[in-house]
């Protein structure tokens, strides 16, 4: 079956424009987990969420961030504002509960 | 709170040689601990985990409660094992915490 995609592949943007960023999660996952990746930073944990509860949105870095998920599947994360330190790649990732994550390819943001 | 410790950011090793990733967590309860690896233009994909006490493309993880360790390890390195790793944590409500990663090159 189809995997987790993400769109746009790749996004170059210019400082202080806004930007969405969509996740298509498996069909069927209730777990749905942004995630950046920056060079030398590993894998930031930036917001999940679960089923209908209230997501989980402590590693938002900003209020200029923010997510929403309609209808239990697709997610968009948005970027207000943006600055070049938001330059990273965005990974999204979706799961049945504490089961594997499945990663999406990442769509990687430049921000000039 | 660090979840997740990799406290190596690089590691080289040569062909053939015996390889070990470091993890460490902090967590109370009984968390499930994970192994994943992203290699070079793929996704990241699950390695491994504990509970299923399974070698995957040689490697294995024993989870040590005691230490609250959860390294990798493989014997004989091989240059397709070059990628990058992470430790990671699932806990309580379904929440995942990752380490920051160990980047693994071997050496042919």
């Amino acid at each position: 079956g189809a995997g987790v995609s993400q769109s746009p592949s790749n996004k170059v943007t210019e400082k202080g424009k806004d930007v969405e960023l969509r996740c298509d999660p498996i069909s069927g996952h209730t777990a749905l987990y942004w995630y950046r990746q920056s060079l030398g930073q590993g894998l930031e944990f930036l917001i999940y969420f679960q089923g209908n509860s209230a997501p989980d949105k402590s590693g938002l870095p900003s209020d200029r961030f923010s997510a929403e998920r309609t209808g239990g599947s697709v997610s968009t994360l948005t970027i207000q504002r943006t600055q070049q330190e938001d330059s990273a790649v965005y990974l999204c990732a979706s799961s049945l509960g504490s089961d594997e994550q499945y990663f999406g390819p990442g769509t990687r943001l430049t921000v000039t | 709170a660090q979840r997740v410790t990799q406290p190596e950011k690089l590691l080289s090793v040569f062909k053939g040689a015996p390889v070990e990733l470091k993890c460490n967590y902090s967590y109370s309860g009984s968390p499930e601990l994970f192994w994943y690896v992203q290699y070079s233009r793929q996704r990241l994909q699950l390695l491994l985990r504990h509970i299923s006490r399974e070698s995957i493309k040689g490697f294995t993880a024993d989870l040590n409660k005691g230490e609250t360790s959860f390294h990798l390890k493989k014997p004989f390195a091989q240059e397709e094992d070059s990628a990058m790793y992470y430790c990671a944590l699932s806990g309580a409500g379904n929440q995942f915490y990752f380490g920051t990663g160990t980047s693994l090159t071997v050496i042919p």
